[in-house]
């Protein structure tokens, strides 16, 4: 049982490069969230999902974009990386209620 | 402005000490949770509250949620190393989507054998 699965693990990206990352989750939750962390701020939400086709604005959603074309499944892109968004990322989905989490991916923006 | 703030922010103790850490809002949320991080890894549940008052019990970890629903507290009796880590609060704010999902920055607790 996998639970939530985040690809890649470790990016480095130029500044001004574009990426995008995938999260995936197999225990069919309707809720699904994008959150970055950095230290000593916590965990910040980008943007959430609360079904197949929908999304919303969290806390710092300015240079993100997200997409949940399939229940399974929820990106997020970086269309113009910046310095500025060199953190780690965390994915997790709920149904709702507890939230399960992704292994994380740790971004670097040279 | 961080909507769920917790205190304190770093946590160092001996084997054995009794603690408790705090996570308060001005505003109302629907239920909190509470999660532990490890190094590397994302957050684990330990937790959910969700009636004011209410008190949860976890082995040698107490969780109240405050009568109005704003705040919460996390005790930990006789801690051992095994209980250091990042101690997270999270909630959705009342009256809001339940997808939105805020958390506070943390407590980081080390457990010194």
């Amino acid at each position: 049982n996998a639970g939530v699965t985040q690809t890649p693990k470790f990016r480095v990206l130029k500044t001004g490069q574009s990426m995008t990352l995938l999260c995936a989750q197999d225990m069919n939750h309707e809720y699904m969230y994008w959150y970055r962390q950095d230290p000593g701020m916590g965990l910040r939400l980008i943007h959430y999902s609360v079904g197949e086709g929908t999304t919303a604005k969290g806390e710092v959603p300015d240079g993100y974009n997200v997409s949940r074309l399939k229940k399974q499944n929820f990106l997020l892109g970086l269309e113009s990386a910046a310095p500025s968004q060199t953190s780690v990322y965390f994915c997790a989905s709920s149904y709702p209620g507890e939230a399960f989490f992704g292994q994380g991916t740790r971004l670097t923006v040279v | 402005t961080q909507l769920l703030e917790q205190s304190p922010q770093f946590l160092s103790i001996q084997e054995g000490e009794n603690l408790t850490v705090y996570c308060n809002s001005s505003s109302v949320f629907s239920s909190l949770q509470w999660y532990r991080q490890e190094p590397g890894e994302g957050p684990v549940l330990l937790v959910t509250v969700v009636t004011g008052g209410e008190v949860k019990k976890l082995k040698r970890l107490t969780f109240q949620f405050g009568d109005a629903r704003k705040d919460s507290s996390l005790h930990i009796t006789a801690a051992q190393p095994g209980d250091t880590g990042l101690y997270l609060c999270a909630g959705p704010p009342y009256g809001g989507s339940q997808g939105n999902l805020i958390f506070g920055k943390g407590t980081k607790l080390s457990v010194k054998p």
